[in-house]
């Protein structure tokens, strides 16, 4: 178990730049999701994804939001055209399959943009 | 609709002092609630969990109990080490994980 990584740590971008992150989740595990962390807030769902599918999104997400997880194992999120609005803390969690594991997610490190 | 409510911090502790961080919710039917707790420069851990109402989750010293009828789910411990300083989120399933965070509490505890 080596748990959940993202890619980058830190991303610092000029506004209007297009930005990709990367989550690698631990390899059992067919659920995925992403949240995101303003500074002093808790996390907030965008979205999730069982195996490849995405199976919610939340209305967070606007359309310059895309998510993708293409073979039901890592995923990207892009940000296209980047606010100031878009910094953050972009969290990655995943759990197994639920008739099989518990409720507990586990959480990546991260990703912290910064929109100059 | 949802949402978890948590008291503000920081919590400045002493080793070996009592703690409790308040959380109460708001939220249809009756969710599972968490707590999570972010040590400097990790990720997120579920600390502890309680599905249904008058069930205690505890870990690691830390004890929460679902009271429905007050919609509270107030984390205790004993006696707080230095170890344990960190940022511990409540937060609550809207289904299928759809967690809906508190703003979080960072305690500090000093020797």
């Amino acid at each position: 178990d080596t748990g959940v990584s993202q890619d980058p740590r830190h991303k610092i971008t000029k506004r209007g730049q297009n930005v990709t992150f990367r989550c690698d989740p631990i390899s059992e595990h067919n659920r995925l999701y992403w949240y995101r962390q303003t500074l002093g807030q808790g996390p907030e769902f965008l979205t999730y994804f069982q195996n490849e599918a995405q199976l919610e999104k939340s209305r967070l997400l606007s359309d310059r939001f895309s998510a993708e997880r293409p073979k039901g194992s890592f995923s990207t999120l892009e940000i296209q055209r980047t606010e100031q609005g878009d910094s953050a803390m972009y969290l990655c969690a995943s759990r197994p399959d639920p008739r099989t594991g518990g409720e507990k997610l586990f959480f990546g490190s991260g990703t912290q943009l910064s929109v100059l | 609709g949802n949402s978890v409510t948590q008291m503000e911090g920081p919590v400045t502790l002493s080793e070996e002092a009592f703690l409790t961080i308040n959380c109460t919710y708001t939220a249809t039917g009756y969710p599972s609630l968490f707590w999570y707790v972010q040590y400097p420069g990790e990720g997120l851990q579920l600390l502890l969990k309680a599905t249904k109402a008058d069930d205690k989750g505890s870990n690691k010293g830390f004890e929460a109990t679902y009271r429905k009828e007050t919609t509270s789910f107030h984390l205790e411990k004993g006696s707080v080490q230095v170890s344990d300083s960190a940022v511990y989120f409540c937060a609550l399933n809207t289904g299928f994980q759809k967690l809906v965070f508190g703003t979080g509490t960072r305690l500090l505890v000093s020797p």
